[in-house]
């Protein structure tokens, strides 16, 4: 089955900073999402991004998908990104969203 | 804005007791679904539902059983509840096709003992 990959699985960085998250898949997809699960447990959708590039913010995001493979890019970094960020995808061929394994983003103050 | 509610943030039962985890959207999408996560095993769909009285088996489905009677409201039912059952129980909805995002509810915590 498809394989969906993050890096890093771990971020620490200071209030400030920019980082970019990475995820990999195995093979084509019609669609991807990135999440931000915050402490409390709730899954935030930040983007629906097949392919292309979207903004909302401080927060952007890119897919390749003839390479596949998207990026997450947040600037400016505030204590209230820290949390786990998701990659999840589906195929063609079913409606399930398969997940990355995350990446556990501190953001220390 | 799509809403998605779910019953209880928090809930703790024994060990047999039937659960009933509630979940609802307001956004008349065709299709909904229910996850649970654990440390280390990320999340892994259990159940999905693409219509009313329409239901499909995910990843891991035993123990487990479902009901979607209206379109707004898709149920997660543990008819025994036992200690490996305590988890994130998360429900999610979306518009009917295999394109479009899923939105999430915010989770329900549930501690069996």
């Amino acid at each position: 089955g498809i394989q969906v990959e993050q890096s890093p699985p771990d971020l620490i960085l200071q209030e400030g900073a920019n980082s970019t998250l990475r995820c990999n898949f195995s093979d084509s997809v019609n669609n991807l999402q990135w999440f931000h699960q915050n402490p409390w447990g709730q899954l935030i959708n930040l983007f629906y991004i097949p392919s292309g590039t979207k903004q909302n913010g401080r927060l952007s995001a890119t897919t390749v998908a003839t390479e596949r493979y998207s990026l997450l890019y947040i600037s400016s970094s505030q204590t209230t990104d820290s949390g786990v960020y998701f990659c999840a995808v589906t195929m063609d061929s079913n409606y399930q969203l398969i997940w990355g394994a995350g990446t556990k983003l501190i953001i220390k103050p | 804005d799509v809403k998605v509610t779910q019953s209880s943030r928090y809930l703790v039962k024994r060990t047999g007791e039937k659960v009933f985890l509630e979940c609802v959207q307001d956004m008349d999408h065709e299709n909904m679904f229910w996850y649970r996560q654990d440390p280390g095993l990320g999340l892994r769909l259990i159940y999905f539902s693409y219509d009313v009285k329409m239901k499909e088996k995910g990843d891991i489905p035993e123990g487990y059983s479902v009901s979607r009677e209206k379109k707004e409201r898709f149920s997660l039912i543990l008819e025994s509840a036992s200690t490996n059952q305590t988890s994130m129980y998360l429900c999610a909805s979306k518009i009917g096709g295999r394109s479009y995002e899923q939105y999430f509810g915010p989770g329900t915590r549930l501690t069996v003992t």
